[in-house]
C-alpha cells in the first residue's frame, strides 16, 4: 500500500514568494497532521484535521500560514509570503482514528519537504 | 515543564552494547504510548507501542511506568543500524488522535 505522499520534496524559492506544500494521506486514514521540525525547535504540530475538518490549528504560526483539506485524499500548507525563518523540513501524518476519545492510534509520516527560504 | 521530555544525548556507545532511553511525560491522564525512530534527514517511523505490561520486539524492550509517568527503550546487541534518533511519544492533552512528540534522543553506534 502507499504510504503519506508529500510533495515537493525541496523547494527553494525567495522570501515573500508563496509556497504551497501538498500531501496525499494514507487512504481510509481520517486524521491527517501537519508538522514542522527545525533543530532548534524539534517537530512541532501546525494543525490537524479530522474528516476533511480542521480541529486544531493552534500551532500554526502566523496568519501567513493557512491549510485546507478539500477531500479525504488531499491537503494544502501555504506560507504567504515566506520568510527566511519558515525554513524548516514540513512532514505531513495520517492515521486511523483512535480507540475511545483518547486515541490510541500510530501515524504515519511522508517523507517531507526540505524548503528553504532564501 | 515540557509535556515529553527526552535526554537529547548523544549516547555513543560500541557495537554489542545494551543502552537504554527514558523519557518523562507530565500527563498524567496519557493513555496511548509510542516510540518512534528518526534517521538523519528522514521522517519519523513507529518502531513500536508501548503496553501497560512491558513488550519486547525482537532486540527491542519498552516499558512504561504509570505511576512515576516515565518510559523506557531498552536496545540489547547493538548494531550500527541501529544509530539514529529515537523520539519518545504520547498522546496529546484532549481527545482525538493528537500526539505529542519529545525531542529525541540521538543513539551512535561505534564499530
Amino acid at each position: 500500500d502507499a504510504g503519506v505522499i508529500q510533495s515537493p520534496r525541496h523547494e527553494v524559492t525567495e522570501m515573500g514568494q508563496e509556497v504551497t506544500l501538498r500531501c496525499k494521506p494514507i487512504s481510509g486514514h481520517d486524521y491527517l497532521f501537519w508538522y514542522r521540525q527545525t533543530m532548534m525547535r524539534g517537530l512541532e504540530l501546525l494543525i490537524y484535521f479530522n474528516n476533511n475538518v480542521p480541529i486544531d490549528d493552534s500551532g500554526m504560526p502566523e496568519d501567513r500560514f493557512s491549510a485546507k483539506m478539500p477531500n479525504a485524499s488531499f491537503s494544502t500548507l501555504k506560507i504567504q509570503p515566506s520568510e527566511p525563518r519558515d525554513s524548516a523540513v514540513y512532514f505531513c501524518a495520517s492515521s486511523l482514528s483512535g480507540r475511545g476519545a483518547w486515541g490510541n492510534q500510530p501515524q504515519h509520516f511522508g517523507d517531507g519537504t526540505r524548503l528553504s527560504i532564501l | 515543564r515540557k509535556e515529553v521530555e527526552q535526554d537529547p544525548g548523544p549516547f555513543n556507545v560500541p557495537e554489542g552494547a545494551t543502552v537504554a532511553f527514558n523519557c518523562t511525560y507530565s500527563n498524567s491522564a496519557s493513555q496511548s504510548f509510542f516510540w518512534y525512530r528518526q534517521d538523519c534527514r528522514k521522517e519519523p517511523k513507529l518502531l513500536m507501542s508501548v503496553y501497560s505490561s512491558g513488550n519486547e520486539d525482537g532486540r527491542f524492550t519498552a516499558q512504561l511506568n504509570r505511576a512515576s509517568q516515565y518510559i523506557s527503550l531498552l536496545i540489547r546487541d547493538s548494531k550500527l543500524s541501529d544509530s539514529a534518533t529515537y523520539l519518545c511519544v504520547v498522546n496529546g492533552i484532549g481527545a482525538g488522535n493528537m500526539l505529542t512528540f519529545g525531542g529525541g534522543t540521538r543513539l551512535m553506534v561505534k564499530p
